[in-house]
Parts: C-alpha cells; sequence; structure tokens
C-alpha cells in the first residue's frame, strides 16, 4: 500500500520570505499523481498543485512550485513571497494512475505560520 | 459552478442517534468521495462511487455507516447508531470523469463537522 510522509508537523515563515515544505511518499508505481492541498482554518480543502509522475518537469503555480525527485520519491512544495493567507495545513496526497483507484493517500500534514 | 455543496456544516448529536450527511457534487462529475478527517488518524477515504455505483468501500469502519447514490446530483453518509468516537469532519469531494483533462483532481466541500456527545 502507498503511504505518504510529511515530516514536519509545524512550519513558520516570514512575510515575503520563501518556505519549503517536505513530503515524501512510497510506492512500487511507475505512474502516480502528487498533490498539494491546502486546509486554512475555513476547513476547505482547496487545491494547490499537481504533478503527474510521468512528467520531468517541476509544476509552477504562480508562488507555489514544486520540486518532484521521483527516484528519491520525495515532492516537495516551495512556496515564495509567502503571504498572510498562505497561513493554513498542507497536505500532500497520492494517486494512482492505473485502473480504476481514484482514492487519495494524505500525508499528515504540516501547519503553516506565516509571520508578519 | 457552486461546487461541492454539503449539508449541514455542524452537526451535534446524543450517542445512539442516527445522523445523516448529505453532498451534492459538481454537475458532470462522474465520481464522489466521502472522507473523515480526526486528528488521530488524519485524512481517510471512506467509500467512493463512480457513476452512482459504490467501488471501493473498504474504508468504511463498520455496519454503522452506511453511504448510497440515488442518482448523479445526490449522496448521503449515514450514522446509525452514532457513537461519540464518529465525532469528526467529513468531507465530501467529486472528480470528472475518464478522459477529461482533469480527471484525476478531486475537488472537496467544505465539509460537516459531526460532534456526538
Amino acid at each position: 500500500a502507498q503511504t505518504v510522509t510529511q515530516s514536519q508537523p509545524e512550519m513558520s515563515v516570514q512575510e515575503a520570505e520563501t518556505v519549503t515544505l517536505s513530503c515524501t511518499y512510497d510506492t512500487s508505481e511507475s505512474d502516480y499523481y502528487l498533490f498539494w492541498y491546502k486546509q486554512p482554518p475555513s476547513r476547505q480543502m482547496i487545491l494547490v498543485i499537481r504533478q503527474e509522475a510521468y512528467k520531468q518537469q517541476n509544476a509552477t503555480e504562480n508562488r507555489f512550485s514544486v520540486n518532484f525527485q521521483k527516484a528519491a520519491k520525495s515532492f516537495s512544495l516551495k512556496i515564495s513571497d509567502s503571504q498572510l493567507g498562505d497561513a493554513a495545513m498542507y497536505f500532500c496526497a497520492y494517486r494512482t494512475s492505473g485502473g480504476s483507484n481514484y482514492k487519495l493517500t494524505f500525508g499528515k500534514g504540516t501547519l503553516l505560520t506565516v509571520n508578519p | 459552478d457552486a461546487g461541492v455543496i454539503q449539508s449541514p456544516r455542524h452537526e451535534v448529536t446524543e450517542m445512539g442517534q442516527e445522523v445523516t450527511l448529505r453532498c451534492k457534487p459538481i454537475s458532470g462529475h462522474d465520481y464522489l468521495f466521502w472522507y473523515r478527517q480526526t486528528m488521530m488518524r488524519g485524512l481517510e477515504l471512506l467509500i467512493y462511487f463512480n457513476n452512482n455505483v459504490p467501488i471501493d468501500d473498504s474504508g468504511m469502519p463498520e455496519d454503522r455507516f452506511s453511504a448510497k447514490m440515488p442518482n448523479a446530483s445526490f449522496s448521503t453518509l449515514k450514522i446509525q447508531p452514532s457513537e461519540p468516537r464518529d465525532s469528526a469532519v467529513y468531507f465530501c469531494a467529486s472528480s470528472p470523469g475518464r478522459w477529461t483533462a482533469t480527471t484525476y483532481e478531486q475537488y472537496f466541500g467544505p465539509g460537516t463537522r459531526l460532534t456526538v456527545t
């Protein structure tokens, strides 16, 4: 079974600075999808960024980018120019691309605090 | 699009009572998922449907939990009888069908916070 590990329960960053959240996963599959979700205090789960395993290029969405290291099974999220609104719990998630299994497996999350 | 709609947003009930959580997926989405979030176990998938048919219910904790999807625009998650350990946030999510550019993305509702006393 696939597992997702977020080793940093909490992180903090100064406003306008850059922060990197770590995620590692364990799988025997070669093709899959990886995601970062943001959960602010409102508890709404918001998709931040996605990465297809077959793509070598790292995904980027505005101030959010990932460092995808397939061989190392690592998928970190970099937030540049951090804003107060970035404060939230961040979850890394994995989904297989094969068959009909659409299940998302989540890490335990990293709580990000942004200091003004 | 209104996004995934869940009701109620908050539910407080007494142990032993029946609880029904409701979800309306995004129109046109073929997949619907029910997740539970607790401090101890994090986010875990309970069950998911494809075209109203349950595909994987291996995450349903026990027989007290049941889920239905009578049509493409409505699903329920029922707990009967409820217990204090069922207290959690329950999320519904939906995903487009196959052969779309975003078929692998899941869009979450706002969740229902359930408290069983």
